[in-house]
């Protein structure tokens, strides 16, 4: 069963550095987001991507974050200089069209 | 702002047993709303999917139902297995693109 696979599924990092999460979608779909949850806390948007752009995004995707589609099978999402905040795990999902989200394991990120 | 609550928090039950989980959401202009089950340090699957325009899907032993009008929907679990034990999330979809997620009920079935 097709499935969506991200990539680190641990990172640890120090604050200050760059991290780079990659998600590989479900290839026939066309709708790409990036979720995280806090520790403890509810899954929240972050963004979502169509037609290669940004379509929607939240108010937690500030300046420090951007979504990449390098190539026809990759979807990235981009922390240019890590807070302790950042701390948690990235969900990346996608969808075939207005319905069903399907998400991929998990990206988890520790900011030290 | 859309806001989901689900209750209760946390649920325990005996095996074999019926159970009911509740998620309510503030805004009632839902394009959909969806059933996730979360393992601890896992991903979210997806169960059940309810578009705006339904009242209820099925699958195996868990059916969902939907209220807009009264921004509820209740996510049902016939004979419950210790294999169910896990955090159920409610996400209500507002506008194109935004799902809206509760805090989850985190399950136990007891053998």
């Amino acid at each position: 069963e097709p499935e969506v696979t991200q990539t680190p599924s641990h990172q640890v990092t120090q604050m200050g550095q760059e991290v780079i999460l990659r998600c590989v979608p479900i290839s026939n779909h066309l709708y790409f987001y990036w979720y995280r949850q806090i520790l403890g806390q509810k899954v929240e948007f972050l963004v979502s991507f169509y037609n290669n752009e940004i379509s929607e995004k939240s108010e937690i995707f500030d300046d420090q974050f951007s979504v990449e589609r390098p190539d026809g099978s990759n979807f990235t999402l981009k922390i240019r200089s890590t807070k302790l905040e950042d701390s948690a795990m990235y969900f990346c999902a996608s969808a075939a069209g207005a319905g069903e989200l399907f998400f991929g394991e998990g990206s988890r990120l520790t900011v030290l | 702002k859309q806001e989901v609550t689900q209750i209760p928090a946390a649920l325990s039950v005996p095996e074999g047993e019926n159970l009911v989980l509740n998620c309510s959401f503030t805004d009632s202009a839902i394009y959909n709303l969806q059933w996730f089950r979360q393992d601890p340090g896992k991903g979210l699957t997806s169960l059940l999917l309810i578009q705006s325009s339904q009242r209820e899907q099925t699958s195996g032993r868990l059916n969902a139902s939907l209220d807009k009008s009264s921004g509820r929907s209740t996510l049902y679990i016939a004979a419950s297995q210790p294999g169910d034990s896990a955090t159920y999330l409610c996400a209500a979809k507002t506008g194109a693109n935004n799902l809206f997620f509760g805090t989850g009920t985190r399950l136990t079935v007891i053998p």
